[in-house]
């Protein structure tokens, strides 16, 4: 069955640094996104992403976050300057359709800020 | 913007008995409402979804109800098992491209 895979599983970077997460979604998907999860907290919305565009972007997305496709295949999230409250379980996601369709979630990368 | 109150945040049942959750959301454009499973150690995983022209969906033992002009949803489990344990998210989607998921509810379920 056709996943979206993510890499790393777990950084730990200091604070200051930038950090690459990286996500594979699966291939007939159109539309991706990034979430984070603050240790057993809700799941937050980051960006959705569509057509090589940014689709919508929550108040936590700020400067310090970017989104690219670089290839046909790649999906990742930079953090620019690493905050300690940046540390988190960061989940991308993918979906074929758009609205109502169904988000397919990775396992998960996450993020250590020390 | 869109913003989804989920209780409780704990629940737990002995197994065979039913489980509900409810949740509330505040954008009335909202259309589509997904409920979702997360494992531990595991991303959120999609049980099932109602959209806004239906009241309710059943799906063998899980079953969704909506009440539009309440704008609350909920999910019933029932027989549960301890397989069912986890916490669980309900979630909502207006007319544009954000999925936003209530603060969960985590379930244990007795044997």
């Amino acid at each position: 069955e056709p996943e979206v895979t993510q890499t790393p599983s777990h950084q730990v970077t200091q604070m200051g640094q930038e950090v690459i997460l990286r996500c594979v979604p699966i291939s007939n998907h159109l539309y991706f996104y990034w979430y984070r999860q603050i240790l057993g907290q809700k799941v937050e919305f980051l960006v959705s992403f569509y057509n090589n565009e940014i689709s919508e972007k929550s108040e936590i997305f700020d400067d310090q976050f970017s989104v690219e496709r670089p290839d046909g295949s790649n999906f990742t999230l930079k953090i620019r300057s690493t905050k300690l409250e940046d540390s988190a379980m960061y989940f991308c996601a993918s979906r074929r359709q758009g609205y109502t369709g169904e988000l397919f979630f990775g396992e998960g990368s996450r993020l250590t800020v020390l | 913007g869109e913003n989804v109150e989920q209780h409780p945040s704990t629940l737990s049942v002995q197994e065979g008995d039913s489980a509900v959750i409810k949740c509330t959301y505040s954008d009335s454009a909202s259309n589509y409402f997904p409920w979702y499973k997360q494992e531990l150690g595991k991303g959120p995983q999609l049980i099932i979804d109602i959209r806004s022209n239906v009241g309710e969906k059943k799906d063998q033992r899980i079953a969704v109800t909506l009440n539009k002009t309440a704008k609350h949803f909920s999910l019933h489990i029932t027989e549960t098992q301890p397989e069912d344990s986890a916490v669980y998210f309900c979630a909502a989607e207006a007319s544009y491209d954000k999925v936003i998921f209530g603060p969960g509810t985590s379930l244990s379920v007795i044997p």
